[in-house]
């Protein structure tokens, strides 16, 4: 079965502490990787779009990563305002070409 | 360049009612895509359009139903709610025709309590 799964649920940083969360994913053929930020009671906003493993992409303080079983969204010098749900989702081939199947998510906290 | 928008923004109904929810697209994209999001499942998909026909349905009851009209505007439907359809519903347009997925941008959603 298709699957994406989140690591971990939750996390609490302090502001400058940098870290990592993964997504591992289980698909039948990877299309593409994406990373959303969602802040309480908000639409996902999208961060990135990952295609083959091995590529990088960054925006301010977050880099993500791709392998051909996971990825990594690095966190670097975190301030409380990147403190949110952060989803990752895979879309694959043989399906209908927007079909999002999404993780659970880590919520992430940043204190300052 | 404005975002993808959605009407109504909270909706309250009744177990039995049903619902319509409108999505508008960003301008010049022909994809909209439903998601239904709850504390218990996450994000699942619900359908996805493109040029007024439904491409795909995700693992939801007949009781979901959607369409999109030619301007690229789409609105779901459910019929006979219950309780477990309390959710926030989220629509995603995106570019993408049959040439490969692209990026899919969200609409702040419509947040449905069925009492």
């Amino acid at each position: 079965e298709d699957q994406v799964t989140q690591s971990p649920e939750a996390l609490r940083l302090q502001e400058g502490e940098s870290s990592s969360l993964n997504c591992s994913y289980t698909v039948s053929g990877l299309r593409g990787l994406f990373w959303y930020r969602q802040d309480p009671g908000k639409g996902p906003e999208f961060l990135f779009t990952l295609y083959s493993a091995g590529e990088e992409k960054e925006k301010e303080r977050l880099k993500a990563t791709l392998t051909k079983k996971e990825s990594f969204l690095h966190i670097t010098a975190p301030k409380p305002e990147d403190s949110a749900t952060y989803l990752c989702a895979v879309t694959m081939y043989g399906g209908a070409t927007n079909k999002l199947i999404f993780g659970t998510g880590t919520l992430l906290a940043v204190q300052p | 360049k404005a975002g993808v928008t959605q009407t109504p923004r909270y909706l309250i109904k009744t177990r039995g009612q049903q619902v319509t929810l409108s999505c508008s697209p960003i301008s010049g994209h022909r994809s909209v895509s439903w998601y239904q999001q709850t504390p218990g499942q996450g994000l699942q998909f619900l359908f996805e359009y493109f040029s007024e026909t439904q491409r795909n349905k995700g693992n939801f009851p007949g009781r979901f139903s959607g369409r999109q009209f030619s301007n690229s505007r789409s609105e779901m439907n459910v019929s006979t709610l219950e309780l477990g359809d309390s959710a926030l519903y989220l629509c995603a347009s995106s570019l993408a025709g049959t040439g490969g997925p692209s990026e899919q941008f969200f609409g702040p959603g419509t947040r449905l309590t069925v009492l």
